[in-house]
């Protein structure tokens, strides 16, 4: 499969914004998208991003996307403790094919 | 918005017993199915593709033997562990891509709550 790559963690105080970076190398992906994975349950599908887009907001969420760097964020504004979760990254290959990221672990604290 | 069911959510059983997991995609036809394994604090692992009517693809790596899928239906996937070992204890996670309006343009990922094997 591709590489998708994620930092494991990161800590931020309620209140503040929250930026996850995530590193891909398949430059043909056409979409990519963020997951969220809360302790023992399964995946929730945050927001996506085509490919020819470089940024999409949806309320307190911001994906970024440089496609040059293969390079996708996502900004979690005004980070609230019911945000602390696992937070994948992943890129469809072709149209069946999903690959994730390690996973990166949010810590809120109040 | 779609909704993937999986059942049961935890299953513990003894060494060299099978086990069954169900995926359901309960308002959408699901065509394909995709079954992911993950490992504590580490990504999903995709295991197999199950395609409706026909046999499920697997990963590299992924015995077909031991995790048998059938897609016999739209709307259910089945993963069996046959002869579960203690290493095959995991978080099993299904996913189903829609393919109706709104869903099949984006390949739209919908994914069951997980089952957590305990393997004795």
């Amino acid at each position: 499969g591709e590489d998708v790559e994620q930092s494991l963690f990161l800590s931020v105080r309620e209140g503040d914004s929250s930026v996850i970076n995530c590193t891909y190398t398949d430059s043909s992906s056409t979409y990519l998208y963020w997951y969220k994975q809360e302790p023992g349950a399964g995946l929730q599908l945050l927001t996506y991003i085509f490919s020819n887009m470089d940024m999409k907001q949806d309320q307190r969420l911001t994906v970024l996307l440089n496609k040059k760097d293969k390079h996708l964020s996502l900004r979690i504004a005004d980070t609230q403790t019911g945000d602390s979760a696992i937070y994948f990254c992943a890129e469809m290959e072709g149209f069946n094919k999903f690959y994730f990221g390690s996973g990166t672990k949010l810590n809120v604290k109040p | 918005g779609a909704v993937v069911s999986q059942h049961p959510s935890r299953v513990i059983c003894k060494s060299g017993t099978s086990v069954k997991i169900e995926c359901r995609s309960l308002d959408f036809q699901a065509t394909t199915m995709f079954w992911y394994r993950q490992f504590p604090k580490q990504s999903l692992m995709l295991m197999a593709t199950s395609n409706e009517g026909s046999k499920a693809t697997y990963e590299q790596g992924v015995e077909k033997d031991k995790f048998l899928i059938n897609h016999a239906s739209l709307t259910l996937s089945t993963l069996t562990v046959t002869s579960a070992h203690p290493e095959d204890s995991s978080f099993y996670i299904c996913s189903a891509r829609g393919g109706g309006r709104g869903q099949g343009y984006t390949g739209e990922l919908f994914f069951g709550e997980g089952s957590r094997l305990t393997v004795l």
